[in-house]
């Protein structure tokens, strides 16, 4: 099945710690983004991808890292300078149809907490 | 104030009601509509997506577009307890990022 894969499911963060979290797609779409939930606020874009190689921050990446190597896989660094890194962290991909992302389909979802 | 606002609720109904989910927003740039559904514990899965004003129906859910008062709706018929989740309202402009709402959280009561 086509779909996206996020790992693991739950995971946690001693202090000082980098911990780093898995996101998979085999739907051949271009373009990844992760995204941090909080109770009441939405989701709120951390990084995004549109190509290989390249990656753009969003609106709270202070504190956290990327990267693209393969255009299946876009993992997230939480790093011990995200002082309040507990959230549950969604990874989602989109195609393009000529100069227009279709909507974002996500995963499931990786639920981070501090020890 | 927020780019997109949206009713946290909770919201409760009984079983075969019709429930009314609502957005308001701020940008008259946004040209791509989408509702999401998110179950405890899981990623928002795309319900409906709309690029126009209007109404969109799939089976019990309709969407509505009404960009001249810069709101959208989601309406869903005859309301299941399969239904019970948070709904997101997202949205955005031509090659701008996604705007999502904080997310409605709907129970429906058999």
């Amino acid at each position: 099945d086509g779909g996206i894969t996020q790992s693991p499911k739950y995971l946690f963060r001693k202090e000082g710690q980098n911990v780093t979290l898995s996101c998979e797609q085999n739907l051949n779409h271009d373009a990844m983004y992760w995204y941090r939930q909080d109770p009441g606020q939405g989701l709120r874009l951390i990084y995004y991808s549109q190509i290989v190689n390249d990656f753009q921050k969003g609106d709270i990446a202070e504190g956290y890292s990327v990267s693209r190597e393969k255009k299946e896989s876009f993992p997230l660094t939480v790093t011990s300078a995200q002082k309040n890194p507990t959230a549950f962290y969604l990874c989602a991909s989109s195609t393009r149809t000529g100069d227009r992302n279709q909507p974002q389909h996500f995963g499931d979802g990786t639920r981070l907490s501090i020890l | 104030q927020k780019e997109v606002e949206q009713d946290p609720g909770p919201l409760s109904v009984p079983e075969g009601a019709i429930v009314s989910l609502n957005c308001t927003y701020s940008n008259s740039a946004f040209q791509y509509f989408m509702w999401y559904r998110q179950y405890s514990r899981k990623g928002p899965e795309l319900l409906m997506y709309t690029y126009s004003s209007g109404n969109k129906e799939d089976g019990r859910f309709t969407a509505q577009v009404d960009k001249s008062s810069k709101y959208i709706s989601l309406f869903i018929r005859d309301s299941q307890p399969s239904d019970s989740a948070t709904y997101l309202c997202a949205m955005k402009n031509q090659g701008g990022k996604l705007i999502f709402g904080q997310g409605t959280e709907l129970s429906v009561k058999p």
